[in-house]
């Protein structure tokens, strides 16, 4: 079984729609995160959500967690060309480091 | 703003050759870890390091696979006997406990 699975596996959105992208996992977490990344590039953080937490924003970003049900979404509100990326939950149990899921590949188009 | 730096940005290597792999990780981050990607292919965790000594492995850090930090600054992976299937990008990261990591932009490792 893996850690962390995002769904769905690609998304294709306009310019000024949302898109919302939902992370699964199986064990108990501390917290969980998003990370971007463009393409061949580095993993650019954008949001934490602590197992104690439901609910959380930053910018356009919204991010929920349930934990009894261990799933979290992202959502990303009036999406723009520059937010085309891949984009992964990880999240982070005891020992600190990061378990990712697969991405979900949005693609915004103008 | 502080970021991780990675050098090189693309290796390649012969089958069987050691590489090094070198990162600066955020200079008051006192958790480094290794992760890499192979092309297509989630972000695998390799290693964690804290006060000197690897915290945390993946079972894909086998001997072949050795870390340190050489002085104040560096961070360094090394694997001693390449195989094509350790092509892939290979990042570091820096961080604190139960905090968001920081990643740099990676190096592409080509095995040929």
């Amino acid at each position: 079984s893996q850690q962390g699975e995002e769904d769905p596996q690609a998304l294709s959105i306009q310019e000024g729609e949302n898109a919302t992208m939902n992370c699964s996992y199986k064990t108990s977490i501390n917290n969980l995160q998003w990370y971007r990344q463009n393409s061949g590039r580095g993993l650019v953080h954008l949001i934490l959500i602590r197992s104690n937490e439901r609910e959380k924003h930053s910018g356009r970003l919204r991010v929920t967690l349930d934990t009894s049900k261990k799933s979290s979404s992202l959502l990303i509100t009036a999406s723009r060309a520059a937010d085309t990326a891949s984009y992964f939950c990880a999240t982070q149990a005891a020992g600190n480091k990061l378990t990712f899921g697969g991405g979900t590949r949005v693609l915004v188009k103008p | 703003e502080p970021e991780v730096t990675q050098t090189p940005s693309h290796q390649v290597t012969q089958m069987g050759q050691e590489v090094i792999l070198r990162c600066v990780p955020i200079s008051n981050h006192l958790y480094f870890y290794w992760y890499r990607q192979i092309l297509g292919q989630k972000v695998e965790f390799l290693v964690s390091f804290y006060n000197n000594e690897i915290s945390e492995k993946s079972e894909i850090f086998d001997d072949q696979f050795s870390v340190e930090r050489p002085d104040g600054s560096n961070f360094t992976l090394k694997i001693r006997s390449t195989k094509l299937e350790d092509s892939a990008m290979y990042f570091c990261a820096s961080g604190g406990w139960d905090r968001e990591a920081f990643f740099g932009q990676g190096t592409r490792l080509t095995v040929v």
